[in-house]
Protein backbone atom coordinates (compact mmCIF):
# COMPACT_ATOMS: atom_id res chain seq x y z
CA UNK A 1 0.00 0.00 0.00
CA UNK A 2 1.04 3.79 -0.24
CA UNK A 3 1.84 5.23 3.04
CA UNK A 4 0.71 8.86 2.73
CA UNK A 5 2.75 11.28 5.17
CA UNK A 6 1.44 14.94 5.78
CA UNK A 7 2.98 18.03 7.42
CA UNK A 8 2.53 19.64 10.13
CA UNK A 9 0.13 17.21 12.00
CA UNK A 10 -1.82 20.96 12.75
CA UNK A 11 -1.13 24.27 12.30
CA UNK A 12 -2.06 27.75 13.70
CA UNK A 13 -2.35 30.65 11.36
CA UNK A 14 -3.89 33.96 11.25
CA UNK A 15 -6.55 35.25 9.28
CA UNK A 16 -5.36 37.23 6.09
CA UNK A 17 -2.34 34.66 6.05
CA UNK A 18 -1.12 31.72 3.66
CA UNK A 19 -1.60 28.17 5.35
CA UNK A 20 0.86 25.50 3.61
CA UNK A 21 0.34 21.81 4.18
CA UNK A 22 2.85 19.00 2.98
CA UNK A 23 1.88 15.40 1.48
CA UNK A 24 4.16 13.23 0.61
CA UNK A 25 3.37 9.18 -0.84
CA UNK A 26 6.34 7.00 -0.14
CA UNK A 27 5.58 6.36 -3.47
CA UNK A 28 5.47 7.80 -7.15
CA UNK A 29 1.37 8.76 -7.94
CA UNK A 30 2.64 10.05 -11.34
CA UNK A 31 0.94 8.07 -14.16
CA UNK A 32 3.21 7.64 -17.04
CA UNK A 33 0.04 7.27 -19.41
CA UNK A 34 -1.13 10.47 -18.84
CA UNK A 35 0.95 12.41 -17.28
CA UNK A 36 -1.60 13.18 -14.00
CA UNK A 37 -0.76 13.04 -10.43
CA UNK A 38 -3.72 10.48 -8.78
CA UNK A 39 -4.26 12.94 -5.66
CA UNK A 40 -6.97 14.52 -4.08
CA UNK A 41 -7.02 16.84 -1.49
CA UNK A 42 -10.42 17.21 1.07
CA UNK A 43 -11.40 19.18 3.68
CA UNK A 44 -13.71 18.10 6.98
CA UNK A 45 -15.22 20.15 9.54
CA UNK A 46 -16.08 19.17 12.93
CA UNK A 47 -19.31 16.50 12.49
CA UNK A 48 -19.48 16.59 8.92
CA UNK A 49 -18.55 14.63 5.93
CA UNK A 50 -15.22 15.00 4.07
CA UNK A 51 -15.69 17.57 1.44
CA UNK A 52 -13.39 17.14 -1.95
CA UNK A 53 -11.10 20.54 -2.65
CA UNK A 54 -9.07 19.54 -5.32
CA UNK A 55 -8.19 16.33 -7.69
CA UNK A 56 -5.32 15.66 -10.27
CA UNK A 57 -3.67 17.54 -7.54
CA UNK A 58 -4.40 20.82 -8.85
CA UNK A 59 -7.27 20.84 -10.45
CA UNK A 60 -10.48 22.77 -8.01
CA UNK A 61 -13.27 21.11 -7.28
CA UNK A 62 -16.39 22.86 -8.47
CA UNK A 63 -17.88 25.72 -6.20
CA UNK A 64 -14.23 25.44 -4.27
CA UNK A 65 -12.97 29.09 -3.69
CA UNK A 66 -9.47 29.94 -5.56
CA UNK A 67 -7.96 30.79 -1.88
CA UNK A 68 -7.41 26.79 -2.43
CA UNK A 69 -4.61 25.25 -4.85
CA UNK A 70 -2.58 22.45 -5.15
CA UNK A 71 0.49 22.14 -6.52
CA UNK A 72 3.51 19.49 -6.76
CA UNK A 73 4.15 16.00 -8.44
CA UNK A 74 5.74 12.60 -8.31
CA UNK A 75 5.99 12.22 -4.00
CA UNK A 76 5.19 15.98 -2.87
CA UNK A 77 2.65 17.52 -2.76
CA UNK A 78 1.16 21.19 -1.13
CA UNK A 79 -2.61 22.06 -0.49
CA UNK A 80 -2.42 26.07 -0.28
CA UNK A 81 -4.62 28.19 1.13
CA UNK A 82 -3.78 31.96 0.32
CA UNK A 83 -5.58 34.00 2.76
CA UNK A 84 -6.97 31.79 5.17
CA UNK A 85 -10.66 32.43 6.14
CA UNK A 86 -12.34 31.80 9.35
CA UNK A 87 -14.14 29.38 7.79
CA UNK A 88 -11.25 27.20 6.34
CA UNK A 89 -10.30 26.26 9.97
CA UNK A 90 -10.81 22.24 9.67
CA UNK A 91 -9.29 19.10 8.81
CA UNK A 92 -7.11 18.47 5.48
CA UNK A 93 -6.91 15.04 4.25
CA UNK A 94 -4.97 14.22 0.98
CA UNK A 95 -5.58 11.16 -0.78
CA UNK A 96 -3.79 8.83 -3.50
CA UNK A 97 -5.57 6.73 -5.81
CA UNK A 98 -2.74 5.43 -7.71
CA UNK A 99 -2.77 2.20 -6.46
CA UNK A 100 -5.71 0.25 -5.31
CA UNK A 101 -6.28 1.00 -1.83
CA UNK A 102 -6.68 4.21 -1.98
CA UNK A 103 -4.94 5.77 1.31
CA UNK A 104 -5.18 8.79 2.97
CA UNK A 105 -3.04 11.06 5.18
CA UNK A 106 -2.96 11.10 8.70
CA UNK A 107 -5.01 14.85 8.44
CA UNK A 108 -3.61 18.35 9.12
CA UNK A 109 -5.69 20.38 11.73
CA UNK A 110 -5.73 23.98 10.40
CA UNK A 111 -6.35 26.48 13.67
CA UNK A 112 -6.96 30.23 13.75
CA UNK A 113 -4.26 32.17 15.27
CA UNK B 1 -28.92 18.44 -6.04
CA UNK B 2 -26.53 15.56 -5.38
CA UNK B 3 -27.56 13.67 -2.10
CA UNK B 4 -26.45 10.37 -0.41
CA UNK B 5 -27.75 9.57 2.64
CA UNK B 6 -26.52 6.17 5.09
CA UNK B 7 -28.62 4.58 7.52
CA UNK B 8 -28.48 1.12 9.23
CA UNK B 9 -25.74 2.03 11.99
CA UNK B 10 -26.09 0.96 15.53
CA UNK B 11 -24.70 -0.78 18.74
CA UNK B 12 -23.65 -4.50 17.50
CA UNK B 13 -22.28 -6.88 19.57
CA UNK B 14 -18.50 -8.09 18.69
CA UNK B 15 -19.30 -11.59 16.13
CA UNK B 16 -22.63 -10.01 15.04
CA UNK B 17 -23.83 -8.89 11.77
CA UNK B 18 -25.12 -5.26 10.47
CA UNK B 19 -26.17 -4.18 6.91
CA UNK B 20 -25.77 -0.65 5.87
CA UNK B 21 -27.80 1.37 3.34
CA UNK B 22 -27.27 4.63 1.40
CA UNK B 23 -29.95 6.24 -0.66
CA UNK B 24 -28.95 8.28 -3.43
CA UNK B 25 -30.73 10.84 -5.31
CA UNK B 26 -29.75 13.74 -7.61
CA UNK B 27 -27.59 12.48 -10.11
CA UNK B 28 -27.83 8.83 -12.31
CA UNK B 29 -26.46 6.30 -9.51
CA UNK B 30 -26.40 3.30 -12.23
CA UNK B 31 -23.73 5.18 -14.14
CA UNK B 32 -20.98 6.12 -10.58
CA UNK B 33 -18.82 3.66 -9.08
CA UNK B 34 -19.48 4.04 -5.35
CA UNK B 35 -17.05 3.57 -2.33
CA UNK B 36 -17.79 3.18 1.72
CA UNK B 37 -15.21 5.39 3.75
CA UNK B 38 -14.42 4.52 7.45
CA UNK B 39 -13.38 7.31 10.29
CA UNK B 40 -12.82 5.85 13.66
CA UNK B 41 -13.61 8.19 16.59
CA UNK B 42 -10.86 11.00 17.13
CA UNK B 43 -9.37 9.35 14.09
CA UNK B 44 -8.35 9.36 9.68
CA UNK B 45 -10.55 8.07 6.91
CA UNK B 46 -10.01 4.77 6.07
CA UNK B 47 -11.36 3.45 2.80
CA UNK B 48 -13.43 0.24 3.26
CA UNK B 49 -14.99 -0.77 -0.05
CA UNK B 50 -15.29 0.03 -3.80
CA UNK B 51 -18.39 -0.87 -6.25
CA UNK B 52 -18.69 -0.53 -9.98
CA UNK B 53 -21.36 0.93 -11.44
CA UNK B 54 -22.41 -2.19 -13.02
CA UNK B 55 -21.14 -4.59 -10.18
CA UNK B 56 -19.04 -6.42 -11.88
CA UNK B 57 -15.77 -5.09 -10.38
CA UNK B 58 -15.90 -4.83 -6.68
CA UNK B 59 -12.21 -4.27 -4.21
CA UNK B 60 -11.98 -4.48 -0.59
CA UNK B 61 -9.51 -3.45 2.28
CA UNK B 62 -7.75 -5.81 3.89
CA UNK B 63 -8.78 -5.21 6.94
CA UNK B 64 -12.38 -6.26 6.28
CA UNK B 65 -11.56 -8.47 3.54
CA UNK B 66 -14.00 -11.47 3.86
CA UNK B 67 -16.25 -10.57 6.45
CA UNK B 68 -17.80 -7.62 4.67
CA UNK B 69 -19.56 -7.60 1.27
CA UNK B 70 -20.44 -4.47 -0.99
CA UNK B 71 -23.38 -4.88 -3.39
CA UNK B 72 -25.85 -2.37 -4.52
CA UNK B 73 -29.28 -1.94 -6.39
CA UNK B 74 -29.35 0.17 -9.22
CA UNK B 75 -33.48 0.08 -9.37
CA UNK B 76 -33.54 1.27 -5.90
CA UNK B 77 -30.40 3.60 -6.23
CA UNK B 78 -29.14 2.22 -3.47
CA UNK B 79 -25.25 1.28 -2.23
CA UNK B 80 -25.14 -1.38 0.14
CA UNK B 81 -22.74 -2.80 3.13
CA UNK B 82 -23.06 -6.10 4.29
CA UNK B 83 -21.07 -6.64 7.68
CA UNK B 84 -20.25 -9.77 9.37
CA UNK B 85 -17.98 -11.05 12.21
CA UNK B 86 -17.87 -7.31 13.28
CA UNK B 87 -14.87 -6.65 15.67
CA UNK B 88 -14.40 -3.77 18.37
CA UNK B 89 -11.83 -1.95 15.26
CA UNK B 90 -14.54 -2.06 13.33
CA UNK B 91 -16.17 0.95 15.43
CA UNK B 92 -16.84 3.89 13.47
CA UNK B 93 -18.60 6.12 11.42
CA UNK B 94 -18.92 4.53 7.87
CA UNK B 95 -19.44 7.07 4.75
CA UNK B 96 -20.73 5.88 1.52
CA UNK B 97 -18.86 8.26 -1.21
CA UNK B 98 -19.67 8.83 -5.06
CA UNK B 99 -16.65 8.28 -7.25
CA UNK B 100 -15.95 8.83 -10.74
CA UNK B 101 -16.76 6.47 -13.83
CA UNK B 102 -13.49 4.46 -13.85
CA UNK B 103 -12.28 1.06 -13.56
CA UNK B 104 -10.19 1.50 -10.41
CA UNK B 105 -10.96 3.93 -7.20
CA UNK B 106 -10.45 7.43 -8.19
CA UNK B 107 -11.13 10.98 -5.99
CA UNK B 108 -14.65 10.93 -4.14
CA UNK B 109 -16.76 14.30 -5.24
CA UNK B 110 -19.73 13.83 -2.58
CA UNK B 111 -20.09 11.94 0.45
CA UNK B 112 -23.17 11.08 2.88
CA UNK B 113 -23.63 12.34 6.17
CA UNK B 114 -22.16 9.23 7.99
CA UNK B 115 -24.00 6.57 10.29
CA UNK B 116 -21.91 5.54 13.37
CA UNK B 117 -21.51 1.67 13.94
CA UNK B 118 -20.79 0.82 17.75
CA UNK B 119 -19.36 -2.81 18.11
CA UNK B 120 -19.35 -3.47 22.06
CA UNK B 121 -20.78 -5.68 24.58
Amino acid sequence: DIVMTQSPDSLAVSLGERATINCKSSQSVLHSSNNKNYLAWYQQKPGQPPKLLIYWASTRESGVPDRFSGSGSGTDFTLTISSLQAEDAALYYCQQYYITPPTFGQGTKVEIK
Amino acid sequence: EVQLVESGGGLVQPGGSLRLSCAASGFTFSTYNMNWVRQAPGKGLEWVSFITGSSRTKYYADSVKGRFTISRDNAKNSLYLQMNSLRAEDTAVYYCARDQKWELPHYLDCWGQGTLVTVSS
